[in-house]
């Protein structure tokens, strides 16, 4: 079974320029998470998708960043434009059923930086 | 706003010696606590998820305890071995609340 895929692994972009990042869950998990990591900070989230509607976005920064998960497949998080503090790793993460026994299964990540 | 702090930031050990992770948490209002391991350039891999209403779950050398009234969890590493070196995060779940995650240990055994 594969795992949660993101695209790409690394980006690196000028401050002003959007950025899009592409998240595939496992296969049948209806929860998509989005997290990003900034340097020498913890682990962060930012929203959940329940199949195509959005759970939860109260971790996402501002109106630059829109996530979209349309069909309730894979999952997109623009950043547009872009900023220096934006640079980080975002990881996205899915997971089949919620509530306390959830396990997450997270994505290797998309390595940002905003020059 | 529950918070989650991690103690060592980094660790390093002798192989084969016996270690103990910590974290805690400053709401008790959880419903479970989750550790993760980190490789680098990797994503995150679940190693033990903990129920709010379970105090410790084992996995092969792994041994996670939870004491949610005192906000603190464990991470029991029996008999360490290099290819345990990594990033160990500690994460707790409320009740429809996203995780919160620590900064992280990053644990290096050394052969």
């Amino acid at each position: 079974e594969a795992g949660v895929t993101q695209f790409p692994s690394h980006s690196v972009i000028e401050k002003g320029q959007t950025v899009t990042l592409r998240c595939d869950p496992i296969s049948g998990h209806d929860n998509l998470y989005w997290y990003r990591r900034v340097m020498g900070k913890e682990i962060k989230f930012l929203l959940h998708f329940v199949k195509e509607s959005k759970q939860d976005e109260s971790g996402m920064p501002n109106n630059r960043f829109l996530a979209e998960r349309t069909g309730g497949t894979y999952s997109t998080l623009k950043v547009q434009p872009a900023e220096l503090e934006d640079s980080g790793v975002y990881f996205c993460a899915s997971s089949q059923v919620g509530g306390a026994q959830e396990t997450q299964y997270f994505g290797p990540g998309t390595r940002l930086l905003v020059l | 706003k529950q918070e989650v702090t991690q103690i060592p930031a980094a660790l390093s050990v002798p192989e084969g010696e016996n270690l103990v992770l910590n974290c805690s948490f400053t709401d008790s209002a959880i419903y479970n606590l989750q550790w993760f391991r980190q490789d680098p350039g990797k994503g995150l891999t679940s190693l033990l998820l903990i129920q709010s209403s379970q105090r410790e779950q084992t996995s092969g050398r792994l041994n996670a305890s939870l004491d949610k009234s005192s906000g603190r969890s464990t991470l029991y590493i029996a008999a360490s071995q290099p290819g345990d070196s990594a990033t160990y995060l500690c994460a707790v779940q409320g009740g429809n609340t996203p995780l919160v995650f620590g900064k992280g240990t990053r644990l290096s055994v050394i052969a």
